[in-house]
């Protein structure tokens, strides 16, 4: 089955600092993937959608300045989250899709805690 | 506007059968699916339905009648790892999944 691959699993960094997260497809061309984000004991919440070669579509309420999204090949889309705060922390979790309709194949997932 | 029902927690016994209800409003429909998370890790595809009827996948199956807005995910024979959080997400006419809020399950022995 396809297989995404998100890495790292878990970050602890400093308030201030910017960490970076990947998301890759291993057999299969991804052409959208999305980045979602997950509060503790909340439901998954889109953050952005992100196609192959274009800019991120961003959620409402959601700071394209401060998570930078880039889409640059059909099988790697990485997350950056800049000038992490405390309230940053939380589990991000990637999917992709070869197309419209396909089902989403999640990667593991990053835990993510600014101290 | 578009929306996910499903209830928030349900408990059920090892060896049982439980049913997950899921109902949907959304802006056209591409179809159904329902994913198992368990608590920390992230999302593991269970099913997509986009024809109305029963699709059965060994223990589970899933039910959609797009006529009334509905599925429902049926767990047979329980087990322990069952234990999780069962998401259910409508694909509207853009192709963007609307995701409910999670129904947490609870195997007890």
């Amino acid at each position: 089955g396809a297989v995404v691959s998100q890495h790292p699993s878990w970050v602890i960094c400093k308030s201030g600092t910017s960490v970076k997260i990947e998301c890759r497809s291993l057999d299969f061309q991804a052409t959208t993937m999305f980045w979602y984000r997950q509060f503790p004991k909340q439901s998954l919440m889109l953050m952005a959608t992100s196609n192959e070669g274009s800019k991120a579509t961003y959620e409402q309420g959601v700071e394209k300045d401060k998570f930078l999204i880039n889409h640059a090949s059909l099988t790697l889309s990485t997350l950056t989250v800049t000038s992490a705060h405390p309230e940053d922390s939380s589990f991000y979790i990637c999917s992709a899709r070869d197309r419209e309709g396909s089902p989403l194949h999640f990667g593991n997932g990053t835990r993510l805690t600014v101290t | 506007g578009q929306n996910i029902d499903q209830p928030t927690e349900m408990t059920a016994t090892e060896g049982a059968i439980v049913q997950i209800n899921c109902t949907y409003q959304t802006s056209g429909f591409n179809g159904l699916f329902w994913y198992q998370q368990h608590a920390g890790e992230a999302p593991t595809f269970l099913s997509y339905n986009v024809l109305d009827g029963l699709e059965e996948k060994g223990r589970f199956s899933s039910f959609l009648s797009r006529s009334k807005g509905y599925s429902y995910l049926l767990l047979k024979e329980l087990q322990m790892k069952d234990s999780a959080s069962y998401l259910c997400a409508a694909l509207d006419s853009n192709y963007q999944l609307i995701w409910g809020a999670g129904t947490k399950l609870i195997i007890k022995p």
